[in-house]
This record gives structure tokens, C-alpha cells and sequence, in this order.
């Protein structure tokens, strides 16, 4: 069975300081690796996928990593903004597009 | 490019009463999908259709949970009778069907409580 465990589940940083959120993932074969942001009362807002072990991404103060066991997202210079859950998702090999969510981790950033 | 759109925003009933939630996802998007996503947790797949045909809904709660989407388009997606255990957010998303863009896009949610 394909499970996604994220941490860890909540973590509070100062403005300005650097940190990495984990995603480690059991799958058969992966076929991407997904990373979401979600605010309270909204749905998650899509931010990277990863397809292979050693690809990064970057957007603005984020950085998705993979390995081929896990994936970090490193987050430099956090701002307030940044306050969000992050989500990481799986899409196994051979899977109709279904996607497998780890149950987050909650950044709060404090001025 | 218009999100995908979904209604109500929120709903309270009472246990053993019925509902209905309404998508519609973004323009061309040939695949949709009903996620519940419980308080704490990360979203759960319902149900997967592709165009108006369900691809997978092994995890639907068919004993009391329903879902259609006529005409590939808009979808909607009932729960009847409610639980308690049912309070929850919907989430709807879709995607294209074709290429190598597996992204999914998120509607705003629908928050149920159950009482």
C-alpha cells in the first residue's frame, strides 16, 4: 500500500529563518512526487513536481528536493506569508492520475 | 483562466439528512476528481471521472454516497443519509487528461458539518 508521511506535523520559525519540511514515501514506483500549499479555507494551491531522484525545483524562497525515498522542501528566509500547510502527494507508477496526500505539515512564521 | 468552482461553501445538517455539492472544474479539463479531507488530514480520493466515465471510486462509501457528472462537464456529488463521521471538507479538483501534466487544480472546498 503506497503511504506518504510528512514532519514533521507543525513547526514555528522566526521571520528569516531557514528550514526544511520532510516527505518520505513508500510506493511500488513512483511516477511523481507532488508538493501543495494550502491556507486555512481554501484548497491546496499546486506548487511543484518532481519525476526523478535528484531533480530540484525552485519558486521565490522555496526548493523542492527527491530522493528515492524522500523529498524535503526547504524553505530560506521564510516571510509571514509563507504561514501555510504544506502537502506532499504521490502518483504511483501505473496509477490513473490518483494521487496519495501525507497529512501535511503546518509552517506558521512569526514576524 | 477561471478555477475550479465549487458550491455551496458551507453546509450544516443534521444526521440522517441528505446533501449535494456542485464542481466545476476548469474549462477542458477532461478529468475531475471528489477528495474528503477530514480535519488535521490530507485530502482522500472519493471518485475519479474521466470525461462523464468513472475511472475509480473504490473508496466511495457507495451505501451512501453517490456521484455523477453528466455531459463530462459539471459534476455533483450527494451523500445520503449523513453521519456524523461524514463532517468534513469536499474538495473538488481537476486535470488534463493528456501529456505529461499530472497537476491537479483545487476548488475552494465545501466544509460539511454534520450535527
Amino acid at each position: 500500500e503506497d503511504q506518504v508521511t510528512q514532519s514533521p506535523e507543525a513547526l514555528r520559525l522566526q521571520e528569516g529563518e531557514s528550514s526544511s519540511l520532510n516527505c518520505s514515501y513508500t510506493v511500488s514506483g513512483l511516477r511523481g512526487l507532488f508538493w501543495y500549499r494550502q491556507d486555512p479555507g481554501k484548497g491546496p494551491e499546486f506548487l511543484f513536481t518532481l519525476y526523478s531522484a535528484g531533480e530540484e525545483k525552485e519558486k521565490e524562497r522555496l526548493k523542492a528536493t527527491l530522493t528515492k525515498k524522500e523529498s524535503f522542501l526547504h524553505i530560506t528566509a521564510p516571510k509571514p506569508e509563507d504561514s501555510a500547510t504544506y502537502l506532499c502527494a504521490v502518483l504511483p507508477s501505473g496509477s490513473a492520475r490518483q494521487l496519495t496526500f501525507g497529512s501535511g505539515t503546518q509552517l506558521t512564521v512569526l514576524p | 483562466e477561471a478555477g475550479v468552482a465549487q458550491s455551496p461553501r458551507y453546509k450544516i445538517i443534521e444526521k440522517r439528512q441528505s446533501v449535494a455539492f456542485w464542481c466545476n472544474p476548469i474549462s477542458g479539463h477532461a478529468t475531475l476528481y471528489w477528495y474528503q479531507q477530514i480535519l488535521g488530514q490530507g485530502p482522500k480520493l472519493l471518485i475519479q471521472f474521466q470525461n462523464n466515465g468513472v475511472v475509480d471510486d473504490s473508496q466511495l462509501p457507495k451505501d451512501r454516497f453517490s456521484a455523477e457528472r453528466l455531459k463530462g462537464v459539471d459534476s455533483t456529488l450527494k451523500i445520503q443519509p449523513a453521519k456524523l463521521e461524514d463532517s468534513a471538507v469536499y474538495l473538488c479538483a481537476s486535470s488534463p487528461v493528456a501529456g505529461d501534466s499530472y497537476e491537479q487544480y483545487f476548488g475552494p472546498g465545501t466544509r460539511l458539518t454534520v450535527t
